[in-house]
């Protein structure tokens, strides 16, 4: 399985752009860059995923080097409710007809006012 | 409906008890997911389900026996659990097929405190 490394914290104000770095340079061509975040007490929850091309949906951007060695989260108007941590996990290939994700250490981002 | 629930939300247990945990999720996902997580460490994965079969067993000890009883309820049956097994643990589920995986959705997960 690829390894992700990430910064352990980050900090972003409120109404900035937050820009979470992953970088998962063992990665192999069919696995995926997946996000998730878990705020404090709950259930991790979905962010975006994408393999190579750069990615955006309602809640952020992902932008994946051209090697893929690297990716960047980016949520783009942070609010106090952003506060979590952040997973980068790179999906492992199928085994039998469901997949696993291991989750790393992940980056704790504080919003502040 | 997007939410996969998960009860009970708090439980406290002896080490001799058996209890169980139940997961619920009614957005028609086939693969259905039991983690684990430990206080200021990622989840870790325990079980795997695929159309109701398990696919995954992550080396879990016997004392956590999961079951899938229809493609909607997951439960992790509970048994001679040690005080270390306290902790977070997180139901999961995810639409898988045609040899795609898609995001998972989590519930609030259970707090188990073993005494």
């Amino acid at each position: 399985d690829a390894k992700t490394t990430q910064p352990p914290s980050m900090d972003c104000a409120e109404g900035r752009a937050a820009n979470l770095p992953c970088n998962h340079s063992t990665i192999s061509g069919n696995e995926y860059v997946y996000w998730y975040r878990q705020i404090h007490s709950q259930g991790p929850q979905y962010i975006i995923h994408g393999l190579k091309n750069n990615e955006t949906n309602e809640m952020a951007s992902l932008i994946i080097t051209e090697d893929r060695k690297s990716s960047t989260l980016i949520l783009p108007h942070a609010t106090l409710r952003d506060t979590a941590v952040y997973y980068c996990i790179v999906r492992v290939p199928w085994k039998g007809t469901a997949s696993k994700l291991t989750f790393g250490t992940g980056t704790r981002l504080q919003v502040t006012l | 409906d997007t939410e996969v629930t998960q009860t009970p939300k708090h439980l406290v247990m002896g080490m001799t008890n058996k209890k169980s945990l139940k997961c619920e999720q009614h957005m028609g996902h086939r693969a259905m997911y039991w983690y684990k997580q430990k206080a200021k460490k990622p989840p870790e994965l325990m079980f795997v389900y695929s159309y109701e079969k398990l696919s995954i067993n992550e080396s879990v000890p016997s004392r956590f026996s999961p079951e899938c009883p229809n493609s909607s309820l997951l439960n992790l049956h509970l048994h001679a659990l040690q005080p270390e097994d306290s902790a977070l643990y997180l139901c999961a589920s995810s639409q898988d097929r045609g040899g795609r995986s898609y995001e998972q959705y989590f519930g609030p997960g259970t707090r188990l405190t073993v005494t």
